[in-house]
C-alpha cells in the first residue's frame, strides 16, 4: 500500500508551543496535501506541496517535502487551543491518478 | 457559495439492510470521491466518479456501489450491511481533471450505524 502514515499518532502540547507532525509514504507522488479534521466532521484542506517543491508556508503552517526519503512534515507554530484536531496527509500517486491516499492521522491536543 | 452537502447526517440500519447516502458537490466540480472512516481511523478510499463514470475504486467488496448523476451529484449504496460497515462516510468534490488543483473539498459526512 502506498498509504501515507503520520507520526506521532497523538501529540499533546501547551498553547504557544510548536507542533510538528510527520508523514511517510511509499511510492512516487504528484503532490502531497495536509488536511485537518475536527472531531467527527469533514476534512478541511490546509496546504498542498508539489513533488518539485521542498518547502511551503501558509500563515502559521510550514510544510516540507523530501521526495528522496518519501516523507513530509507539517509544523504549526505558536499553537492555539483552536488547533486541537486530527491532521492527515494525503498523497496523489503518479501511477494512480486522483486516487488520494490518506494516512491514519495525528491527533493534536493543544492545552490552554 | 454552497459547499459539499451530504445527506442524511445520521443513518441507523440493521444487518442485512441497504443504505443509500447522497452527496452534492460544489457548483463547477465534476469529480466526486467517497471515503470510509471507521471510528478513530484514517480515511479509506472507496470510489471516484467523474463526468458520470466510475474512474477508480478502492479495495471494497462489490456490495459497495454508487453512481453519479448528470448534475454531478452522487449516491453511495451499501448492500447487505455488516456491523463493520459502521463508519463516517465522507464525500469530497474537485474540479475536472484538466482544471484539477489537487485540493479536495469535503462534506461533513454521513454517519452510518449498523446494529
Amino acid at each position: 500500500s502506498q498509504q501515507g502514515e503520520e507520526d506521532p499518532q497523538a501529540l499533546s502540547i501547551q498553547e504557544g508551543e510548536n507542533a510538528t507532525m510527520n508523514c511517510s509514504y511509499k511510492t512516487s507522488i504528484n503532490n502531497l496535501q495536509w488536511y485537518r479534521q475536527n472531531s467527527g466532521r469533514g476534512l478541511v484542506h490546509l496546504i498542498l506541496i508539489r513533488s518539485n517543491e521542498r518547502e511551503k508556508h501558509s500563515g502559521r503552517l510550514r510544510v516540507t517535502l523530501d521526495t528522496s526519503k518519501k516523507s513530509s512534515s507539517l509544523l504549526i507554530t505558536a499553537s492555539r487551543a483552536a488547533d486541537t484536531a486530527s491532521y492527515f496527509c494525503a498523497t496523489d500517486a503518479l501511477d494512480n491518478f486522483n486516487k488520494f491516499y490518506f494516512g491514519s492521522g495525528t491527533k493534536l491536543n493543544v492545552k490552554p | 457559495e454552497a459547499g459539499v452537502t451530504q445527506s442524511p447526517t445520521h443513518l441507523i440500519k440493521t444487518r442485512g439492510q441497504q443504505a443509500t447516502l447522497r452527496c452534492s458537490p460544489i457548483s463547477g466540480h465534476t469529480s466526486v470521491y467517497w471515503y470510509q472512516q471507521a471510528l478513530g481511523l484514517g480515511l479509506q478510499f472507496l470510489l471516484w466518479y467523474d463526468e458520470g463514470e466510475e474512474r477508480n475504486r478502492g479495495n471494497f467488496p462489490p456490495r459497495f456501489s454508487g453512481r453519479q448523476f448528470p448534475n454531478y451529484s452522487s449516491e453511495l449504496n451499501v448492500n447487505a450491511l455488516e456491523l463493520e460497515d459502521s463508519a463516517l462516510y465522507l464525500c469530497a468534490s474537485s474540479f475536472p481533471a484538466g482544471r484539477h488543483t489537487g485540493e479536495l473539498f469535503f462534506g461533513e459526512g454521513s454517519r452510518l450505524t449498523v446494529l
